[in-house]
């Protein structure tokens, strides 16, 4: 079981807004950036956000993030097909002398 | 645009190690940032093996730490992850990345292609 928890799955149909969630504790998310991946099936992991809201340059602004305490947020607006994904989240942990944790993930499905 | 270029053996036999290696380009990997590996177990998410810098400096995972080992070759712009001991519940994906900074140790903004990596 993940330190990081995600809901397993989601779905929206194409246009709508979808959120997922991502929550975890005091030594990662509420203290430590939050960064979100979209995989395609049998491709690497693809950053979407990092700095818990920022979008890499050619990451399209349908997707944004955010962090309230202990939990964050990804948003996905505007749906379409090729939405359709795994998303993780991942963020420092202060434990262990440091890691790095990434939450179970969410199978985003596009109805 | 930087690239990771992944290379190893995917197939490995029990109590074995892994070996596998990163080559960057478009990148010098003195510049100021962490390199780290991470592996996927088929159907499940992505779990953070460890990451080196420059220097030498290293995290690890704590569940792994007594099996890995990583190393920089700055002159050859790569770096290495050996796992020993290898079972069956090794398999799966493994791919390395760029890391974020200090201030942000969970982001990967470059990976590698993957290597699968089956313990037979």
């Amino acid at each position: 079981q993940s330190v990081l928890t995600q809901p397993p799955s989601a779905s929206g149909t194409p246009g709508q807004r979808v959120t997922i969630s991502c929550s975890g504790s005091s030594s990662n998310i509420e203290t430590k950036s939050v960064n979100w991946y979209q995989q395609l099936p049998g491709t690497a992991p693809k950053l979407l956000i990092f700095s818990n809201n920022q979008r890499p340059s050619e990451v399209p602004d349908r997707f944004s993030g955010s962090k309230s305490g202990t939990s964050a947020s990804l948003a996905i607006s505007g749906l379409q097909s090729e939405d359709e994904a795994d998303y993780y989240c991942a963020s420092w942990d202060d434990g262990f002398n440091g890691r790095v944790l990434f939450g179970g993930g969410t199978k985003l499905t596009v109805l | 645009q930087v690239h990771l270029q992944q290379s190893g053996r995917g197939l490995v036999k029990p109590s074995e190690t892994l070996s596998l290696t990163c080559v960057v380009s478009g990148y010098d990997i003195r510049d100021g940032c962490y390199w780290g590996w991470i592996r996927q177990s088929p159907g499940k998410g992505p779990e953070w093996i460890g990451s080196i810098y420059e220097d030498g400096r290293t995290y690890h995972s704590p569940s792994l730490k007594s099996r890995i080992s990583m190393s920089v070759d700055a002159s050859k712009n790569q770096f290495s992850l050996n796992l020993t001991s290898m079972t069956a519940a090794d398999t799966g994906t493994y791919y390395c990345a760029r890391h974020g900074t200090l201030g942000n140790l969970g982001k990967f903004d470059f990976w590698g292609q993957g290597t699968v990596v089956s313990v037979s």
